[in-house]
């Protein structure tokens, strides 16, 4: 089994959509959670770390269930902007990165 | 803000050849990291570094490579003896602690070996 697993997608979805990312990790020691993003040949970004009683960003939500080693990222009314690829990571000292899905917002 | 910087943001070199990528991480941060990254695949983790010295390194962090903090700020990844599968984007990465702080990248040297 995958350390981190998600849905390489493609996403493709119209602006104004609201979109769900699903990721899983294998390692019940994972200590932090984390949504990177990243857009073609650049360097992953930080989008927002992730706790058990889930956190908002203004559009992005995140949710980490610790009992079924899932982590969740909505994205309500997305943006032409918000097209890259999301990258769910984990924490166990080093960061454990998962394949990433690629959302593409078209208008 | 501050940045980790890498140079060079591209390098093509000869299989065979030794190569040195150089990152300067964030002046505060104590934990640094490189990754890599082939064409369509995923961020891979190659090695940690703390307290200079390593403090953890995957199955690709084989012989041929080496890391070295020469002198308190400088941070170098050298592949002494590059293959055509090292061709990759190579990330440099800096934290100022481990668990939930967040992992700075700086934009990467793409490596080419012909």
């Amino acid at each position: 089994r995958k350390e981190v697993e998600q849905d390489p997608g493609p996403f493709n979805v119209p602006e104004g959509a609201t979109v769900a990312f699903n990721c899983t990790y294998s390692n019940s020691a994972s200590q932090s959670f984390f949504w990177y993003r990243q857009d073609c040949r650049k360097e992953p970004k930080l989008l927002m770390s992730v706790y058990s009683s889930g956190n908002e960003d203004g559009r992005f939500t995140a949710q980490l269930n610790r009992a079924s080693q899932y982590i969740s990222l909505l994205i309500r009314d997305s943006k032409l902007s918000d097209s890259a690829t999301y990258l769910c990571v984990v924490s166990q000292g080093k960061l454990i990165f998962g394949t990433g899905t690629r959302l593409q917002v078209f208008p | 803000e501050p940045e980790v910087t890498q140079t060079p943001s591209h390098q093509v070199t000869q299989m065979g050849q030794e190569v040195i990528l150089r990152c300067v991480p964030i002046s505060n941060h104590l934990y640094f990291y490189w990754y890599r990254q082939i064409l369509g695949q995923k961020v891979e983790f190659l090695v940690s570094f703390y307290n200079n010295e390593i403090s953890e390194k995957s199955e690709i962090f084989d012989d041929q490579f080496s890391v070295e903090r020469p002198d308190g700020s400088n941070f170098t990844l050298k592949i002494r003896s590059t293959k055509l599968e090292d061709s990759a984007m190579y990330f440099c990465a800096s934290r100022t602690g481990r668990g939930n702080t967040e992992a700075f990248f700086g934009q990467g040297t793409r490596l080419t070996v012909v």
